[in-house]
């Protein structure tokens, strides 16, 4: 079984362009999360899709983000325009619906790494 | 003052040493408590998770919570190289969502052969 994928695995754009990171979960979960972890800081949510739709964004940065999962399938994060303090990994993360008996078990993905210079 | 405060290390140990990682914490709302290893380059993942006090168990993994201290343990007896990752702990209010979990900054760990 494919784990949580994403993609670009690195990306390194200038402050003020636009970048995109998608997130395929594991096939099947409806619960989709964002994370992020920037430079010496901890791993902080973003937010939390049940499907398609979001069940908490109360994590997002700012309004320069927006994030979207239609379908309910994959999802995507924007960022736009970038700034500099936005560079850190970016982490989706999956589980399925309902508690599982692994208790709260969410899968990571290996992280989009985005550097803004 | 965070609410989760984990030592960065980096802790280094001979293979096959028993290696303690803690964290505390502040907020009396957590009641389960969590232990992901991370290796490089790679995404968390949930070894261990206790719910409320008390000790678990999982091969050469302990996990301890102590809530009347605020204080959380990760044992690893034996040691082996393939240990070495960075371990974070990482707790929330209840399996309610993983939106509410709040997670340490990460203990570097290396197992020298």
């Amino acid at each position: 079984e494919a784990g949580v994928t994403q993609f670009p695995s690195h990306s390194v754009i200038e402050k003020g362009q636009t970048v995109t990171l998608r997130c395929d979960p594991i096939s099947g979960h409806d619960n989709l999360y964002w994370y992020r972890r920037v430079m010496g800081k901890e791993i902080k949510f973003l937010l939390h899709f049940v499907k398609e739709s979001k069940q908490d964004e109360s994590g997002m940065p700012n309004n320069r983000f927006l994030a979207e999962r239609t379908g309910g399938t994959y999802s995507t994060l924007k960022v736009q325009p970038a700034e500099l303090e936005d560079s850190g990994v970016y982490f989706c993360a999956s589980s399925p619906r309902g508690r599982t008996n692994s208790g709260n078990t969410i899968y990571f993905g290996e992280g989009s790494w985005l550097t803004v210079v | 003052q965070k609410e989760v405060e984990q030592d960065p290390g980096p802790l280094s140990v001979p293979e096959g040493a028993i290696v303690s990682l803690n964290c505390t914490y502040s907020n009396s709302a957590f009641q389960y408590f969590m232990w992901y290893r991370q290796y490089s380059r790679k995404g968390p993942e949930l070894l261990m998770y206790t719910y409320s006090s008390g000790n678990k168990e999982d091969g050469r993994f302990t996990a301890q919570v102590d809530k009347s201290s605020k204080y959380i343990s990760l044992f690893i007896r034996d040691s082996q190289p393939s240990d070495s990752a960075t371990y974070l702990c990482a707790m929330s209010p209840g399996y309610s969502s993983a939106s509410k979990i709040i997670f340490g900054s990460g203990t570097r760990l290396s197992i020298r052969p």
